[in-house]
């Protein structure tokens, strides 16, 4: 059985801070893949990122940064200089070849002005 | 890029009545399309696989008789509720696969907001 483990239910931070979201997962898949969402109050998923299990290089997309650990089983995400636009809620998603989704319980950010 | 739809976007029934929600593929073929339901304030959570010219596959706990599935074209795949009750009053996400292919993303629909009185 897949698993998702969103330890942290909110955050809130100033405009300009950092915030890392951490996400660890469990899966007895050999090749899996790995993936953030955000979803703002309209209700829409917005796609992040996706991360294969042999690929652990870490990325950074503008503000948006990804840590891919598989040691620890973990794949965190942060969001630096934190804009108002930022508040949402954050999913980190785990699959397999079957590209069924088991999700995490999400981590609602609030960036305040 | 792909993009699917979902229709409607919100849906306010009275109890006891069937609600059927479409979810299209809009410039792609999708063999493979899921249904996700996300209650207030909680995660999404796969409710089944709509394979087209097949069976759907449910999830455990899932009732597959009152969550009807029909994927009867490569692009349109729909979501029945049957006999709707309040506590089936939830948001409601389709998406779908192109097939043969798992890019970066799986393409996610705008999510079908079900409210039942």
């Amino acid at each position: 059985a897949q698993k998702v483990t969103q330890a942290q239910t909110e955050i809130s931070v100033v405009e300009k801070e950092d915030v890392t979201l951490d996400c660890v997962y469990e899966t007895r898949d050999t090749t899996y893949y790995l993936f953030w969402y955000k979803q703002p109050p309209s209700g829409e998923l917005v796609f992040l990122i996706r991360r294969n299990s042999f690929d652990e290089q870490n990325e950074i997309s503008g503000r948006y940064s990804w840590n891919f650990q598989k040691s620890t089983s973990s794949f965190n995400f942060t969001i630096t200089a934190s804009q108002v636009v930022d508040s949402a809620v954050y999913f980190c998603a785990l699959s397999s070849n079957d590209y069924k989704l088991s999700f995490g319980a999400g981590t609602t950010v609030t960036v305040r002005a | 890029g792909a993009v699917v739809s979902q229709h409607p976007s919100w849906v306010i029934c009275k109890s006891g009545t069937s609600v059927k929600i479409e979810c299209r593929s809009l410039d792609f073929q999708a063999t493979t399309m899921f249904w996700y339901r996300q209650f207030p304030k909680q995660s999404l959570m796969l409710m089944a696989t709509s394979n087209e010219g097949s069976k759907a596959t449910y999830e455990q706990g899932v009732e597959k008789d009152k969550f009807l599935i029909n994927h009867a074209s490569l692009t349109l795949s729909t979501l029945t509720v049957t006999s709707a009750h309040p506590e089936d009053s939830s948001f409601y996400i389709c998406s779908a696969v192109i097939p043969g292919r798992f890019t970066d993303t799986q393409y996610f629909g705008p999510g079908t907001r079900l409210t039942v009185l």
